[in-house]
C-alpha cells in the first residue's frame, strides 16, 4: 500500500525568508506522481507543484521547487522570498501510473509572519 | 479555460436526511472526476472516482453514492445522513490517462449534519 506522511504539522517563516516543508512516501512502483497543493483559509485546493518520478530534473514553479530524492522516497516543498500570501495548509500527494487514485498526506500548516 | 463549480456552498442537515451535492466542469470534455471529503484538521479522503459517463469507483463503502449522468456533471448523494458525514466535500477534474492525469479542485462545499 501506498502511504505519504508529512511530519510538521505546523510551521513559521518570517516573510522574505525561505521554508522547506518535508514529505516522505512509500510505493513499491517505479513509476508515480507526486504532487503539493496548497489550501488557503479559502479551503479551495490549488495545485502548487508537480514531479514525475522518471524526471530527475526537480521541478521549479516561480518561488516554488522541490527536493526530489527517489532512493530517499522525499519530496521536500522549498518556498522562497516567502508572501504572506502563502500562509496556507500544503499537503503533499502521491498517485502511481496505471491508478487514479490521489493518497494525501496530513498536511502541514504554514504561517508566514510579518 | 477550465472551471469547476461546487454548490451549495454551505448547507446544514439534520440526521437522517437525503443529500445531494453537484460538481459540474466547464471547458473541457470527458474530464475524470472525484469526490473527496476532508474532515476537520485532517487530509482528504478519496470516497469515488469516475473516468467516464456512467463509469464510477467506489474507495470507501459507506452510506454515499456517486452518480455521472453527464459528461461533465458528478454528483454525491446520500439517502439518510449521519453524523459522522459532516464535513468538506471537495470535487475534482482531472484530464487524460492514468499517466497523465493532474487533479484541480473546486471551490468545496462545508456540510453540517446537526
Amino acid at each position: 500500500a501506498q502511504t505519504v506522511t508529512q511530519s510538521q504539522p505546523e510551521m513559521s517563516v518570517q516573510e522574505a525568508e525561505t521554508v522547506t516543508l518535508s514529505c516522505t512516501y512509500d510505493t513499491s512502483e517505479s513509476n508515480y506522481y507526486l504532487f503539493w497543493y496548497k489550501q488557503p483559509p479559502s479551503r479551495q485546493m490549488i495545485l502548487v507543484i508537480r514531479q514525475e518520478a522518471y524526471k530527475q530534473q526537480n521541478a521549479t514553479e516561480n518561488r516554488f521547487s522541490v527536493n526530489f530524492q527517489k532512493a530517499a522516497k522525499s519530496f521536500s516543498l522549498k518556498i522562497s522570498d516567502s508572501q504572506l500570501g502563502d500562509t496556507a495548509m500544503y499537503f503533499c500527494a502521491l498517485r502511481t501510473s496505471g491508478t487514479y487514485k490521489y493518497i494525501f498526506g496530513t498536511g502541514t500548516r504554514l504561517k508566514v509572519l510579518a | 479555460s477550465q472551471t469547476i463549480h461546487q454548490w451549495p456552498a454551505t448547507l446544514v442537515q439534520p440526521v437522517g436526511s437525503p443529500l445531494s451535492l453537484e460538481c459540474t466542469v466547464e471547458g473541457t470534455s470527458n474530464p475524470n472526476l472525484y469526490w473527496y471529503r476532508q474532515a476537520a484538521g485532517r487530509g482528504l479522503q478519496l470516497l469515488f472516482y469516475s473516468v467516464g459517463i456512467g463509469q464510477i469507483s467506489s474507495e470507501v463503502p459507506q452510506n454515499l453514492s456517486a452518480s455521472r449522468p453527464q459528461d461533465r456533471q458528478f454528483i454525491l448523494s446520500s439517502k439518510k445522513l449521519l453524523l459522522s458525514d459532516s464535513g468538506f466535500y471537495l470535487c475534482a477534474w482531472g484530464k487524460g490517462t492514468s499517466s497523465t492525469d493532474t487533479q484541480y479542485f473546486g471551490p468545496g462545499t462545508r456540510l453540517t449534519v446537526l
